[in-house]
């Protein structure tokens, strides 16, 4: 799977964008983006997951470069609860035994009031 | 609603002991369950991949002897931390695969030895 690199902490003000990016250089053509975050002291929640086109559900967007090299997660309207550390994880859709998903350090996100 | 369910949320106990933990599908069969473990202000590593009525299989560097791993049934893997001792301690998180979704991650499970 290929490497990501995030940067390692991002504050938002509350009611604000938070844009956290992630580099993924070496992506290829059959591995997708997947969005992850964890607060504190519970499991990691799923947040959203795309290949080449841009997507949005209730949660979040997540906007990726046409070259996929690297991608956006937006959380459009921050609240103190999305205080957490979001995982930018890439990897080809889990079939047969390949199905783990592997962290990498994450950005922890910090809303502000 | 969750997905996943573990069990204990938290446990102490004293060094020496053995500690099981319990991961459950809820309402779905997961052929696959994975093992993680989390230190403080760490990411997540992959402790081992569990399958329904095979071994497990572990990650370099973990000890299978020490983390005993058994997906008896297709909603239920267990991991028993045997002869725990206060290194061991950590937050253990299991997660399953639903069909084709993204993998779903218990709440966890937070060890301290004593």
């Amino acid at each position: 799977d290929a490497k990501t690199t995030q940067p390692p902490s991002m504050d938002c003000a509350e009611g604000r964008a938070a844009n956290l990016p992630c580099n993924h250089s070496t992506i290829s053509g059959n591995e997708y983006v997947y969005w992850y975050r964890q607060i504190h002291s519970q499991g990691p929640q799923y947040i959203i997951h795309g290949l080449k086109n841009n997507e949005t559900n209730e949660m979040a967007s997540l906007i990726i470069t046409e070259d996929r090299k690297s991608s956006t997660l937006i959380l459009p309207h921050a609240t103190l609860r999305d205080t957490a550390v979001y995982y930018c994880i890439v990897r080809v859709v889990p079939s047969g035994n390949n199905n783990d998903m592997r962290f990498g350090a994450g950005t922890r996100l910090t809303v502000k009031p | 609603g969750a997905v996943v369910s573990q069990h204990p949320s938290w446990v102490i106990c004293k060094s020496g002991t053995s500690v099981k933990i319990e991961c459950r599908s809820l309402d779905f069969q997961a052929t696959t369950m994975f093992w993680y473990r989390q230190f403080p202000k760490q990411s997540l590593m992959l402790m081992a991949t569990s399958n329904e009525g095979s071994k497990a299989t572990y990650e370099q560097g973990v000890e299978k002897d020490k983390f005993l791993i058994n997906h008896a049934s297709l909603t239920l893997s267990t991991l028993t931390v045997t002869s725990a001792h206060p290194e061991d301690s950590s937050f253990y998180i299991c997660s399953a695969i639903r069909g084709d979704q993204p993998q779903h991650f218990g709440d966890g499970t937070r060890l301290s030895i004593l």
